[in-house]
């Protein structure tokens, strides 16, 4: 079963304004992680919150996690037409035999048309 | 470096037909991963491994065969082809400085099975 159920589903914003993406879980995690995946190829890591941390930044992305209400979102600042891409929430569990296991969400399908 | 690499990109199997999907990574990565991505789902983890000579089951292990004789190599035998197995199959590996979590992905191999 899926751990991660991510909202929207879809969204199509124009470029130049904020996406946001969520993304709920339902177990404890070590980390939370966002991967981008453009059409037909595999995925690109963005980004790694981990438990104990609130909120992150890198670039145009900011990450805020809330362990309390299992839940994370992803912000795209500014966003161009090359963010249009799949968006993948996924958690790490904790113990160090699960860093090669990830739980994924089913993704976010965002469009930012020009 | 290559990072992770497929093989092959593309394949076709008729029911009944066995096959191996072949990932490697030059980034002397730990952990390595396969994933199966099914139209508008995640990814779904089918078996991954913690060091050579080390595997484990994921969440969607039946049908699917590994070993790791290697550091370098993670190969993913399907034993007896299933048209429930036609997917895109996604290798990932981890275990780089400074985030033991962060996966990296190869290009994938988009499978059809008849």
């Amino acid at each position: 079963s899926q751990q991660g159920e991510e909202d929207p589903q879809a969204l199509s914003i124009q470029e130049g304004e904020n996406a946001t993406m969520n993304c709920s879980y339902k177990t404890s995690i070590n980390n939370l992680q966002w991967y981008r995946q453009n059409s037909g190829r595999g995925l690109v890591h963005l980004i790694l919150i981990r438990s104990n941390e609130r909120e992150k930044h890198s670039g145009r992305l900011r990450v805020t996690l809330d362990t309390s209400k299992k839940s994370s979102s992803l912000l795209i600042t500014a966003s161009r037409a090359a963010d249009t891409a799949s968006y993948f929430c996924a958690t790490g569990a904790p113990g160090g035999t699960s860093y090669g296991k990830l739980t994924f969400g089913q993704g976010t399908i965002l469009t930012v048309h020009p | 470096n290559a990072g992770v690499t497929q093989t092959p990109k593309f394949q076709v199997l008729k029911t009944g037909q066995s096959m191996t999907l072949q990932c490697a990574q030059d980034m002397n990565h730990e952990y390595m991963s396969w994933y199966r991505q099914d139209p508008g789902m995640g990814l779904r983890l089918i078996h991954y491994s913690v060091g050579a000579g080390i595997t484990d089951q994921g969440e969607v292990p039946n049908g699917y065969n590994v070993s790791r004789s290697t550091t370098e190599d993670f190969p993913l035998r399907l034993l007896s082809a299933a048209p429930s197995q036609t997917s895109v199959y996604f290798c990932a590996s981890s275990g780089g400085r400074p985030s033991y979590n962060e996966q990296f992905f190869g290009p994938g191999t988009r499978l059809t099975v008849l």
